[in-house]
């Protein structure tokens, strides 16, 4: 588990400010993962890479961008745009995008005050 | 794209006794199904997968069934104990898309001792 970190664990932020998440993963996996989970629901993807310097929307992307510069980290950009940013979000990697499991990250629970 | 259902949302079972949780998908081409077991406030854990090429695949009190004819899978836990009370949520994912997972709403399971 300790392979796939994420910072912070509980984060508050205020209305029109853009917030960051971070994701780190020491697990040499080519393939990285963003999902927002809402209270009670299942988790809906926001943004995933495939490879370093590349990286595709999911189902979710408007209010939020994406950075992949380097191999072990995917840090999440949550933006004045998403008008409904309170959530837990949870980060994810696999070896490569041909290789299905993923593992989780620990979450980071993103409150709007 | 991928749409994942799940039933039920809720499962009370008496400690012992058998739960099932049901999940269907749309896009015959998913090739890849993941059961993760979430406890309040942590990561999912990946606790059993099976793959297209599969019918059925057990370890220890969990079993996994593929009907790719009709389109759904299902999760079935033995001899239930109060640990096993958590959110277990269903996925699917087309190697050619990318790996990306959709998940079903998931199943609140509560063991009562």
């Amino acid at each position: 588990d300790g392979g796939i970190t994420q910072s912070p664990k509980y984060l508050f932020r205020k209305e029109g400010q853009n917030v960051t998440l971070s994701c780190e993963q020491n697990l040499n996996h080519d393939a990285m993962y963003w999902y927002r989970q809402d209270p009670g629901q299942g988790l809906r993807l926001i943004y995933y890479s495939q490879i370093v310097n590349d990286f595709q929307k999911g189902d979710i992307a408007e209010g939020y961008s994406v950075s992949r510069e380097k191999k072990e980290s995917f840090p999440l950009t949550v933006t004045s745009a998403q008008k409904n940013p309170t959530a837990f979000y949870l980060c994810a990697s696999s070896i490569s995008q041909s290789y299905n499991e993923q593992f989780f990250g620990p979450g980071t629970r993103l409150t709007v005050l | 794209g991928e749409n994942v259902e799940q039933h039920p949302s809720t499962l009370s079972v008496q400690e012992g006794d058998s739960a099932v949780i049901k999940c269907t998908y749309s896009d015959s081409a998913s090739n890849y199904f993941p059961w993760y077991k979430q406890e309040l406030g942590k990561r999912p854990q990946l606790i059993i997968d099976i793959r297209s090429n599969v019918g059925e695949k057990k370890d220890q009190r969990i079993a996994v069934t593929l009907n790719k004819t009709a389109k759904h899978f299902s999760l079935h836990i033995t001899e239930t104990q109060p640990e096993d009370s958590a959110v277990y949520f269903c996925a699917a994912t087309v190697k050619a898309a990318g790996n990306k997972l959709t998940f079903g709403g998931g199943t609140r399971v509560l063991v009562k001792p």
